[in-house]
C-alpha cells in the first residue's frame, strides 16, 4: 500500500519562501505530483517528479529523493493568492494516493 | 468542452436511494479517474479507466459503488442504497495516459440525508 505524510498547516509571510515537505512509503512508484487546491475548488496541477532532483517552474519548484521517500514543494515570492491547500500524490500506474494536504496561510 | 465537466454539481438525496454521477472528460483523454474528498481530507482514489477498461477497482469502498465508461468518453459513477457516510465531493479527472498530469473537474457535492 501507500502512505503519504505532509504537515497539516503552515503559515508564511507575503514575499517569503516556504517549503512543504512530503514523505511516502510505497509499494510502487511511477511519479510524485503536487497539486494546489483553493477552498471549494478542484485541485490544479503544479509540478511532478519522476526522477531524483529538482524541477523548477517559475515560482514553484519540486524536489524528489526516491531513496529517501521524500519530496518537497518550494514556493518563492509568496503572494496572498498562494493561500491554499497543497496536495502531495504518489502515482503507481493509474492509481494515485494523496496525502491529506497542507493548508498554507500567507499573511501580509 | 475545454475542461472536465461533471454533473450534477450538487446532489441531495435520502438515505437508501440510488444516485448516478456523470463525468465528461477532456476530448481525446484516454484515462479517467474518480476520487472522493470528505471535508478537510485529501483525495481518496476510487477507480480509474484506461479507455473503457478499469484495471484497478481496488478503491471502491463497497459493492454499492460501481462505475462504467462507454465509448472511451463519458463515465458514470453509481452509488446504490446511499448511506450518510457517502456524503462527500466526488471528483473526476482525465489525462492522456496513466502516467500523466490529471485535469480535475469541478466535482459533485453529494449530501445524503
Amino acid at each position: 500500500g501507500q502512505n503519504i505524510d505532509q504537515p497539516t498547516e503552515m503559515t508564511a509571510t507575503e514575499g517569503a519562501i516556504v517549503q512543504i515537505n512530503c514523505t511516502y512509503q510505497t509499494s510502487g512508484f511511477n511519479g510524485l505530483f503536487w497539486y494546489q487546491q483553493h477552498a471549494g475548488e478542484a485541485p490544479t496541477f503544479l509540478s511532478y517528479n519522476v526522477l531524483d532532483g529538482l524541477e523548477e517552474k517559475g515560482r514553484f519548484s519540486s524536489f524528489l529523493s526516491r531513496s529517501k521517500g521524500y519530496s518537497y514543494l518550494l514556493l518563492k515570492e509568496l503572494q496572498m493568492k498562494d493561500s491554499a491547500s497543497y496536495l502531495c500524490a504518489v502515482r503507481n500506474a493509474g492509481k494515485s494516493t494523496f496525502g491529506d494536504g497542507t493548508t498554507l496561510t500567507v499573511k501580509p | 468542452g475545454a475542461g472536465v465537466s461533471q454533473s450534477p454539481s450538487n446532489k441531495v438525496t435520502e438515505k437508501g436511494k440510488d444516485v448516478e454521477l456523470r463525468c465528461d472528460p477532456i476530448s481525446g483523454h484516454t484515462a479517467l479517474y474518480w476520487y472522493r474528498q470528505s471535508l478537510g481530507q485529501g483525495l481518496e482514489f476510487l477507480i480509474y479507466f484506461q479507455g473503457n477498461s478499469a484495471p484497478d477497482k481496488s478503491g471502491l469502498p463497497s459493492d454499492r459503488f460501481s462505475a462504467e465508461r462507454t465509448g472511451g468518453s463519458v463515465s458514470t459513477l453509481t452509488i446504490q442504497r446511499t448511506q450518510q457516510e457517502d456524503s462527500a465531493v466526488y471528483l473526476c479527472a482525465s489525462g492522456t495516459g496513466t502516467i500523466d498530469t490529471q485535469y480535475f473537474g469541478p466535482g459533485t457535492r453529494l449530501t445524503v440525508l
